[in-house]
C-alpha cells in the first residue's frame, strides 16, 4: 500500500447502491493483499483478502479485485448500508511479511 | 475471528511520564505481534514487529529507545511509552497472526493522549 496524504478521499454513495473503493499498490512483488475496514475509534476489522495467483474474490456482499498488471486493487460492496460507513484500507504483504497499509477511503452512507 | 485484546482504550498523561499498553491474543498463541501508530485521519503506520522472547525489529525512524516492545509470552506483547511528550499522542493498535494465517487481527486500539 502507499501510505501517503493527510486528507483522506471520500465516496459517498446512496444507502442501495454499488459501492467501489480503489487501491494502488507499490510493490509488484506482493502476494497478498487484503481489506480491512475501521470504524471511529475502533481497530480495523478484516473484511476479505486475495493472493496475488487470483484475479477476484468474492465474500458476502463483498468482491475484491486484482489487477497485478497496474498494481491496482479494489473492493465493490453490493447494496451498500448504512452499517458500511466507516473508513477502508488496502494492505499488502510479501511472504507472510509485514503488513502495509494504504492511504484509505472514507465511505460515507446516505439514505 | 480471533480476538486481540488491547488495553487500556484511552489513556490521558502528563508530559515526561510514561505509559504502557498491552496486547493480549486471548484465544491463540502469537508468536509475532506488531504495533501500529495512526494519527487522525491517516493510514496505519507501522511501528515496529514484535518477536516473543526475542528483541523487537523497529521500522525506520522509530526510536526503539522511546517505544520499548516487549513479547514476553506467546499471548502478551506491551509498548511502553517512555518519557511521553505531546507529539507522541496518537491512536496506538497492536495486531497478531493467527499461525500461518497471514491476515492480521486487530486490538481495539488506545489512544494516547500527552498534556
Amino acid at each position: 500500500g502507499e501510505s501517503v496524504g493527510l486528507h483522506l478521499p471520500t465516496l459517498s454513495v446512496q444507502e442501495g447502491d454499488n459501492s467501489i473503493i480503489n487501491c494502488a499498490y507499490s510493490n509488484s512483488a506482493s502476494d497478498y493483499f487484503i481489506w480491512y475496514k475501521q470504524e471511529s475509534g475502533k481497530g480495523p476489522q478484516f473484511i476479505i483478502d486475495i493472493r496475488s495467483n487470483m484475479d477476484k474474490r468474492q465474500g458476502q456482499r463483498v468482491t475484491v479485485l486484482l489487477n497485478k498488471t497496474v498494481k491496482h486493487l479494489s473492493l465493490q460492496i453490493a447494496a451498500t448500508q448504512p452499517g458500511d460507513s466507516a473508513v477502508y484500507f488496502c494492505a499488502d504483504s510479501l511472504w507472510t511479511d509485514k503488513l502495509i497499509f494504504g492511504t484509505g477511503t472514507r465511505l460515507q452512507v446516505f439514505p | 475471528g480471533a480476538v486481540v485484546s488491547q488495553h487500556p482504550s484511552r489513556v490521558i498523561c502528563k508530559s515526561g511520564t510514561s505509559v504502557k499498553i498491552e496486547c493480549r491474543s486471548l484465544d491463540f498463541q502469537a508468536t509475532t505481534m506488531f504495533w501500529y501508530r495512526q494519527f487522525p485521519k491517516q493510514s496505519l503506520m507501522l511501528m515496529a514487529t514484535s518477536n516473543e522472547g526475542s528483541k523487537a525489529t523497529y521500522e525506520q525512524g522509530v526510536e526503539k529507545d522511546k517505544f520499548l516492545i516487549n513479547h514476553a509470552s506467546l499471548t502478551l506483547s506491551t509498548l511502553t511509552v517512555t518519557s511521553a511528550h505531546p507529539e507522541d499522542s496518537s491512536f496506538y493498535i497492536c495486531s497478531a497472526r493467527l499461525g500461518a494465517d497471514e491476515k492480521l487481527f486487530f486490538g481495539s486500539g488506545t489512544q494516547l493522549s500527552v498534556l
